[in-house]
């Protein structure tokens, strides 16, 4: 059974602090995501990553950044938190681009 | 860019009574088309998927059909249940600057009424 795990589910900071929100999988998957879902705009793509030290910019990755230094762990950072960054993020992991996406838990962050 | 139009955004049947669910893609050359299902406070998880070699396929009471021609593809569920409630999210292939990407319908809410 292919686990993903997110290191918090529910998170609160204040605005301008720095957030890392981890996530790992136990797959030895190559593939990793980092998705926003907010009500009514579905899943967007923040940041992916097809291998160790590779990183690609989704379709918004405006205030974010990710850093993937092994392969199980995929790490999405937030430079300084602003409120219309409150939201649930799932990270995601698949063996390849037209493979099953495995979803964590999701964290629901709240900046304040 | 390219995007994924997915309808309705609600979607209230009576249990036992069939629900389909619509998505267009811009891109020609998406070839991989998933389905998830989000239920209440859960993450979404793969229901069916479809790849464009083929026009129909079904698992149980769910099938999903496409229509290369017209970049349209659908989810049926038929014989609905009270576990059928959920939102399900659709999702094309693209390229996109030389990386492979999904693209994500803004999802559907179906409420099964008892």
């Amino acid at each position: 059974d292919v686990k993903v795990t997110q290191s918090s589910r529910y998170l609160v900071k204040r605005t301008g602090e720095k957030v890392f929100l981890e996530c790992v999988q136990d797959m030895d998957h190559e593939n990793m995501f980092w998705y926003r879902q907010d009500p009514g705009l579905g899943l967007r793509l923040i940041y992916f990553s097809y291998d160790v030290k590779m990183k690609e910019k989704g379709d918004i990755p405006e205030g974010y950044s990710v850093s993937r230094e092994k392969k199980e762990r995929f790490s999405l950072i937030l430079e300084s938190a602003s409120t219309n960054q409150t939201s649930m993020y799932l990270c995601a992991s698949s063996l390849g681009p037209s493979y099953e996406q495995f979803f964590g838990p999701g964290t629901r962050l709240t900046v304040l | 860019g390219e995007n994924v139009e997915q309808h309705p955004s609600t979607l209230s049947v009576q249990e036992g009574d069939s629900a389909v669910i619509k998505c267009t893609y811009s891109d020609s050359a998406s070839n991989y088309f998933p389905w998830y299902k989000q239920e209440l406070g859960k993450r979404p998880q793969l229901i069916i998927d479809i790849r464009s070699n083929v026009g129909e396929k079904k698992d149980q009471r769910i099938a999903v059909t496409l229509n290369k021609t017209a970049k349209h593809f659908s989810l049926h569920i038929t014989e609905t249940q009270p576990e059928d409630s959920a939102v399900y999210f659709c999702a094309a292939s693209i390229w996109e600057d030389s990386n492979y990407q999904l693209i994500w319908g803004a999802g559907t809410k179906l409420i099964i009424k008892p």
